[in-house]
């Protein structure tokens, strides 16, 4: 069973300061890893995509990815309340379009 | 149009009922997704479509549950007998699918089922 974790949170975040939000996964064949923010209510919108090793940055976020200790994490800088939703980690196979989703990390920001 | 669009945005039926949900992808995309959330969970993969044909129907969690794409564009999922456990947002995404490991998937807004 291929599996994303996530921890479900929630994550309390003052404003200005950096949050961080880890996933693992279990398939070591996965190869791409997706960050998509869901505000209640609405559908997925994707951050950002990572399938190197190590840091892509783009604007305020910052995706980490570690294939060895099989670790992704997103990485918010200058929180701000608009980045108040939850993160949602995906794993995509090599090949296989499908993505497999964490449950999600619920991230509050607190003024 | 714009973006990924979803017909009914929300439907309520009675237990046993046939349903139809409705996707329309992002002009030009060949691939089409269908997912299902719960509520606190994340999206679940349900069915693939490259073109006109099912490429992966491996999260489809029985026979009650069928997808078409007959043109390539649109998509229907159908749900027959309808059950209580069904109930969960259905999510459609389109990806342009160049073949790449990045290929983005724009989502829709979800149809909400309810099933009473």
């Amino acid at each position: 069973q291929k599996e994303v974790e996530q921890n479900s949170g929630p994550l309390s975040v003052p404003e200005g300061a950096i949050a961080s939000l880890n996933c693992t996964y279990s398939d070591r064949g996965s190869q791409s890893f997706f960050w998509y923010r869901q505000y209640s209510g609405k559908s997925p919108e994707l951050i950002m995509f990572i399938y190197s090793n190590g840091d892509k940055e783009d604007g305020r976020f910052t995706a980490q990815l570690n294939k060895a200790s099989q670790y992704v994490s997103l990485l918010i800088r200058d929180s701000q309340p608009s980045d108040s939703a939850t993160y949602l980690c995906a794993g995509k196979d090599f090949g296989n379009e499908k993505l497999t989703f964490g449950t999600g990390t619920r991230l509050t920001i607190i003024p | 149009g714009a973006g990924v669009s979803q017909t009914p945005s929300n439907k309520v039926t009675e237990k046993g009922k046939y349903v139809e949900l409705r996707c329309d992808p992002i002009s030009g995309h060949t691939a089409l997704y269908w997912y299902r959330q719960s509520l606190g969970q994340g999206p679940e993969f349900l069915i693939y479509f490259q073109g006109t044909g099912a490429a992966d129907d491996s999260g489809l969690p029985n026979d009650r549950f069928f997808a078409v794409r007959p043109e390539g564009s649109v998509s229907t999922l159908k749900i027959q007998r309808t059950e209580r456990g069904d109930s969960a947002v259905y999510l459609c995404a389109s990806s342009s699918d160049l073949g790449g490991d990045t290929d983005t998937q724009y989502f829709g807004p979800g149809t909400r089922l309810t099933v009473l």
